[in-house]
């Protein structure tokens, strides 16, 4: 089992870009979450989903939206980047109501 | 809104010694409780549960202790190594199919 995986783990854009992160489990979770971390901050709650075809938004949505049109499946996109979510972003699966397992991260530069 | 806080920020245990890191939650709804570890540049990483029907769940060196009356969460390291410095996540799970709450962490640093 890979577990959660995301790709690209780095990526460094231009203000205006879009690109997609995508994330990846092979644990059959019905949950998968899209957070962000701040260097020495906490994590922030993007966007998540409760089963394929499902979404909702958490904490900070705003400039940011995913699919989830395969189960194993979660993508986050930025339309239209900009420096302010320059972040690690981290991706995470689980079962409902029990722990989330996460992704490597991937490290994200909007200059 | 609902938060988990942590009490310290910052802890420094010299090795060989026991560490405990504190967490607050303010949803006494809650019936699930959680402890990540993360190391720098990678992804937290679970360490133990516990379930508010319980006070106490043991680990491998690791022991949670869950005080349902003053909505305290702890987490209790024995014998901390050089591999126990990170930063220690807690979290908390809301009733209802609602997203864990995490604190904003302690980093702990072992002193060798």
């Amino acid at each position: 089992n890979a577990g959660v995986t995301q790709t690209p783990k780095f990526r460094v854009l231009k203000t205006g870009q879009s690109m997609t992160l995508l994330c990846a489990q092979d644990m059959n979770h019905e949950y998968m979450y899209w957070y962000r971390q701040d260097p020495g901050m906490g994590l922030r709650l993007i966007h998540y989903s409760v089963g394929e075809g499902t979404t909702a938004k958490g904490e900070v949505p705003d400039g940011y939206n995913v699919s989830r049109l395969k189960k194993q499946n979660f993508l986050l996109g930025l339309e239209s980047a900009a420096p302010s979510q320059t972040s690690v972003y981290f991706c995470a699966s689980s079962p409902p109501s029990m722990t989330q397992y996460f992704g490597p991260g991937t490290r994200l530069t909007v200059l | 809104g609902e938060s988990v806080g942590l009490h310290l920020p910052t802890l420094s245990v010299q090795e060989g010694d026991n560490s405990i890191i504190n967490c607050a939650y303010s949803n006494s709804a809650s019936d699930y409780f959680i402890w990540y570890k993360q190391e720098s540049g990678k992804g937290p990483q679970f360490i133990i549960d516990i379930r508010s029907n319980m006070d106490k769940r043991q680990g491998q060196r690791v022991t949670v202790l869950l005080n349902k009356t003053v909505k305290h969460l702890s987490l209790q390291i024995a014998a901390t190594q050089p591999g126990d410095s990170a930063v220690y996540f807690c979290a908390e799970s809301p009733p209802g199919n609602t997203p864990l709450v995490f604190g904003k962490g302690t980093r702990l640093s072992v002193i060798a």
